[in-house]
Order: structure tokens, then sequence, then C-alpha cells
């Protein structure tokens, strides 16, 4: 079925460093691809989304693009900050049913 | 204030007894979402509905009971709870199906004894 593999963490950095959270997929049809962000105690929210092939979702500073040819929705940072210390999910959704990878964790210091 | 919630936000209770989640939103959203987290496993669809009493199975619905009779609640049933059901809890809805963005409540952590 439909799945979403994501890099494992935890990851940690220093402010100002640059950010790649790798993700790639495996569908069946033509999935759209999102990322959310999940703070502590809090529920996920939408950090940014691409809905065909090439598309470019960004957000905040984030980006990623859906490349079809690898299936991969890497997502990339280039100076992450404190605030930006979060869990990160990368999901598909085809159909009424959304994936979700299982999460990546970064934590970035001053 | 508009929004999603879930009540309670923790609960604990006991192998056996039946617990229930409850989800509000004020969208109006016609699609609202039930999902579980835990280590390792991200977010697992549970259940989900379209409407108003229509609902259908996601992943891993085994154990689990929902209803919908009102547009903006989805209210979430473990019959018979299982040590293996602890776990944080997210309702989520949106506008349509899941190639829509979804807004998430802040979740109901449970621990079954």
């Amino acid at each position: 079925g439909d799945s979403v593999t994501q890099m494992e963490g935890p990851v940690t950095l220093s402010e100002e460093a640059f950010l790649t959270i790798n993700c790639t997929y495996t569908a069946t049809g033509y999935p759209s691809l999102f990322w959310y962000v999940q703070y502590p105690g809090e529920g996920l929210q939408l950090l940014l989304k691409a809905t065909k092939a090439d598309d470019k979702g960004s957000n905040k500073g984030f980006e990623a693009t859906y490349r079809k040819e690898t299936t991969s929705f890497h997502l990339e940072k280039g100076s992450v900050q404190v605030s930006d210390s979060a869990v990160y999910f990368c999901a598909l959704s085809a159909g009424n049913d959304m994936r979700f990878g299982a999460g990546t964790r970064l934590t970035v210091k001053p | 204030d508009a929004g999603i919630t879930q009540s309670p936000r923790y609960k604990i209770t006991e192998t056996g007894r039946q617990v229930t989640l409850m989800c509000h939103q004020t969208w109006s959203h016609s699609y609202m979402f039930w999902y579980r987290q835990d280590l390792g496993h991200g977010l697992r669809l549970i259940y989900y509905s379209a409407a108003a009493d229509i609902t259908d199975k996601g992943e891993v619905p085994d154990g689990y009971v929902v209803s919908r009779s009102k547009t903006e609640n989805f209210p979430l049933t473990l019959e018979s709870a299982t040590r293996s059901q602890t776990s944080v809890y997210f309702c989520a809805s949106s506008k349509g199906g899941s190639y829509n963005e979804q807004f998430f409540g802040p979740g109901t952590r449970l621990t079954v004894l």
C-alpha cells in the first residue's frame, strides 16, 4: 500500500545551520505530498504541500519539491532557528486516506 | 473560540473499561478524522467521516467505534480498552478529503492500565 519513509532522528543542529530531512514515498497513483510540524504539546500543523510533480511547496523559509522520478519530497531550510525545534512529519494523501511518516525530531541549539 | 477541541486532554483508565474521546469543530468542515500517534509509527488513521452519518475505516480501526450524528462532533469510543490502546489520539478536520489541509486538535493522551 501507499507509504512514506522519512529519515530517523533525532536531528540536532546549531542555529543558522542548513537543514535537510529526507522523505521518500511509495504510491500507486498520484498523491499529494505534505510536511506537517508538531510543536511540543500541540497537534500537527500544515507546513507546506505540493499537489503534483515538480511543484515546490514553501513556507516560513522551508521548502520541498515533489520529485516523481526519485519519489522524494525532502524538506530543506537554509538557516534554522531555535524556534524551529519540533517534530516534522512527511505525509501523502491518495483518496480519503492520509499516510504519515514516523516523524523526525529536530532540536536547534543557540 | 473557533477551532477544533478535544476532551479530555488526559485520561487514565483500566483494561476492559469503555472510554469515549470527544472531538468538536466549529468550522463546519465536512471531513473529520481520528488518528493515534505512537513512537516509531507516526500517525495512523483509525476512522474518518466524510459527512454526518457517513464513516469509514482507516488503517487501524479494530477495537474502536465512531459515530457522527452532527457535523461538528466526532466521538471515538473504545468499547473495551486494552493496554495496546495506550496512545495519544488526535482528531482532525478538513473541508474536503485528505488532499486538503487537515486541522488538528491538541490531542488526548490515553493510558490504559
